[in-house]
């Protein structure tokens, strides 16, 4: 069955430094989406893609946060300068038709802890 | 971000009872309202879905009640079993590209 991967698993890094989280959507989605969940609290939306560009964005995505699609499979999330209160679960997730129509597929997550 | 309000935060119910997650909504914008069930280590899958255009859907012990005058929702887990036991999301979205999660609910379900 078709998944959502996501690399790393767990990273753990300095405050201040970049962290780029990468995610390989199902195949044929067109939709994409970076969630984050701290410690196991509420599932917060940070940003969706779609047709190369971001669709929606959330208060949280702000100037330290980008994503990209940099090779037609790839979708990362780039964190410029991390801060402490960036310690959590980051979750992709794709979408055939978008998640007005369809289901949101999710990967296992990336767990970031920045010291 | 607080679009979606869910209760309980927590459940504890016996094996064979009734689980009831609530959730309630503040965009009328909103016309589509998932349920998505995390185990732990894993990230969220869909349970099960509803639009406002019914006022309620099935699916084997899993039934969503959707009240649109009242902007709220809730998931009905019957013959509740100790494998239901994991983190319940509602979520809502509408003519945009971002799903809102609720808070979650820890359900235990005790043998």
């Amino acid at each position: 069955e078709p998944e959502v991967t996501q690399t790393p698993s767990h990273q753990v890094t300095q405050m201040g430094q970049e962290v780029i989280l990468r995610c390989v959507p199902i195949s044929n989605h067109l939709y994409f989406y970076w969630y984050r969940q701290i410690l196991g609290q509420k599932v917060e939306f940070l940003v969706s893609f779609y047709n190369n560009e971001i669709s929606e964005k959330s208060e949280i995505f702000d100037d330290q946060f980008s994503v990209e699609r940099p090779d037609g499979s790839n979708f990362t999330l780039k964190i410029r300068s991390t801060k402490l209160e960036d310690s959590a679960m980051y979750f992709c997730a794709s979408s055939q038709w978008g998640g007005r129509t369809g289901e949101l597929f999710f990967g296992e997550g990336s767990r970031l802890t920045v010291l | 971000q607080q679009q979606v309000k869910q209760s309980p935060q927590s459940l504890i119910v016996q094996k064979g009872g009734i689980s009831i997650i609530n959730c309630a909504y503040e965009n009328t914008a909103f016309d589509y309202f998932p349920w998505y069930q995390q185990f732990p280590g894993k990230g969220p899958a869909l349970l099960i879905a509803i639009r406002p255009d019914v006022s309620e859907k099935k699916e084997g012990r899993f039934t969503i009640s959707f009240n649109k005058s009242a902007k709220q929702f809730s998931l009905h887990i019957m013959d509740s079993q100790p494998g239901d036991s994991a983190t319940y999301f509602c979520a809502a979205t509408g003519n945009n590209n971002d799903m809102r999660f609720g808070a979650g609910t820890r359900l235990t379900v005790k043998p």
